[in-house]
């Protein structure tokens, strides 16, 4: 599996927009980015992916490079609620099985 | 939808027990991982069971067991427990065919006392 990289923590002012970098400068052709965040002792939630194009939902965007060694998840509005553990995962497409493999991941802190 | 649900929800166990953790996956998904989260850190990927079977391991000993029931529904059994094996359990479960995203039940903590 392709590594990543991520900061150790990040803080952002409640109301802003958040953006997490994420390295991953081994991925494959076929890897796709994943994100998830960890609220304090819950299971991870996901809340993206995307494999080459940018990507948006209801929660967030993400940003790929156009050689896909880096990627950014931009929440557009954070609130104190977002504040949580963000993983910045890349996983190979191969034979329909997912193996998810987390790194480190970045503590966002949202600031009143 | 009940999504992923894990019981127990907390657990406390003396060293040199086993242990059962008991996952049902989200409606309609047919896969199952499990990984150990200890504190501080992400979580580790235990291994994955499809169709019964026990399809990828990650890095850990044999103590560390599984079981996929017919219904899809999975067990992580964990033998003579170390202090160590205190953690957060998480089971999640995904489709075996497409892109989806794996979703995670809440967990079970462990302690080992």
């Amino acid at each position: 599996d392709a590594k990543t990289t991520q900061p150790t923590s990040m803080d952002c002012a409640e109301g802003r927009a958040a953006n997490l970098p994420c390295n991953h400068s081994t991925i494959s052709g076929n890897e796709y980015v994943y994100w998830y965040r960890q609220i304090h002792s819950q299971g991870p939630q996901y809340i993206i992916h995307g494999l080459k194009n940018n990507e948006t939902n209801e929660m967030a965007s993400l940003i790929i490079t156009e050689d896909r060694k880096s990627s950014t998840l931009i929440l557009p509005h954070a609130t104190l609620r977002d504040t949580a553990v963000y993983y910045c995962i890349v996983r190979p497409y191969s034979g329909g099985y997912q193996k998810v493999t987390f790194g480190t991941g970045t503590k966002l802190q949202v600031i009143p | 939808d009940a999504g992923v649900t894990q019981s127990p929800t907390h657990l406390i166990k003396t060293r040199g027990q086993q242990v059962t953790l008991r996952c049902s996956p989200k409606s309609g998904h047919d896969t199952v991982s499990w990984y150990q989260q200890a504190l501080g850190q992400g979580p580790q990927f235990i291994f994955q069971y499809y169709e019964e079977e026990e399809r990828q391991r990650g890095n850990f000993p044999d103590r560390f067991s599984g079981h996929q029931f017919p219904n899809y529904s999975s067990e992580l059994n964990v033998n003579a427990l170390l202090l160590g094996d205190s953690a957060l359990y998480l089971c999640a479960s995904s489709l075996s065919w497409g892109i989806e995203e794996a979703f995670f039940g809440q967990g079970t903590r462990l302690t080992v006392v």
